[in-house]
């Protein structure tokens, strides 16, 4: 089955600074990667996806790329703000699947 | 708009006890899954269900049943609680493969 390693677990950055969340799947069939964003308490919620046709999808301050060849994804967070705080899923979906294997997550600590 | 509800929102229970926990959408969504939620380990897959009427095993399955009566409801069922079930468990809905999922408010499940 499809293996999700995400890194790093935990990530501080000071307000301004970008983040870079990393994560590798194994399955080469995937071909959906969506990232969720969970605050604390609350429910995880999407923030961007991409699919495998594209290799750089951009929302504001987020971008997802993809390598299809070296079969990883990565989120970046520009101008990080306090309200980035937060734990960040990356996951993996094969086609045809509705199933997504999760990474085990990265805390971003943003200090003003 | 509802969404996806989840109840109860905590639940302190003895160990060998019964529960269930209940999730219901609105979204006429076709695909549901339980997860839960443990400090470090991420999301891990209990069980899901495509459609109504079908359920399928995820990661860690044992000790949990659920139910797919119709598109609506996913009850998740601990039969005899033990203590390593002390969680986090969200409730998740996708209207198709490769779409994000949509996940409740989450249960907090204490067993003692």
């Amino acid at each position: 089955g499809e293996n999700v390693e995400q890194h790093p677990s935990t990530l501080s950055v000071q307000e301004g600074d970008s983040a870079v969340i990393k994560c590798t799947y194994s399955d080469s069939a995937s071909n959906y990667f969506p990232w969720y964003k969970q605050e604390l308490g609350k429910r995880p919620q999407l923030i961007i996806d991409i699919r495998s046709n594209v290799g750089e999808k951009k929302d504001q301050r987020i971008a997802v790329t993809l390598n299809k060849t070296a079969k990883h994804f990565s989120l970046h967070i520009t101008e990080t703000q306090p309200e980035d705080s937060a734990v960040y899923f990356c996951a993996a979906r094969r086609g045809g699947s509705y199933i997504p294997t999760f990474g085990r997550g990265t805390s971003l600590i943003v200090h003003p | 708009t509802a969404g996806i509800t989840q109840a109860p929102t905590s639940q302190i229970l003895a160990a060998g006890r019964s529960m269930t926990l209940r999730c219901t959408q609105d979204m006429r969504h076709n695909a549901m899954y339980w997860y839960r939620q443990d400090l470090g380990l991420g999301l891990r897959l209990i069980h899901y269900s495509n459609t109504a009427g079908t359920t399928g095993k995820g990661e860690v399955p044992d000790g949990y049943s659920v139910s797919r009566a119709n598109t609506d409801d996913f009850p998740l069922t601990l039969a005899s609680a033990v203590p390593s079930q002390t969680s986090v468990y969200f409730c998740a809905s996708s209207p198709e493969p490769n779409e994000k999922l949509f996940f409740g408010s989450g249960t907090q499940l204490s067993v003692l």
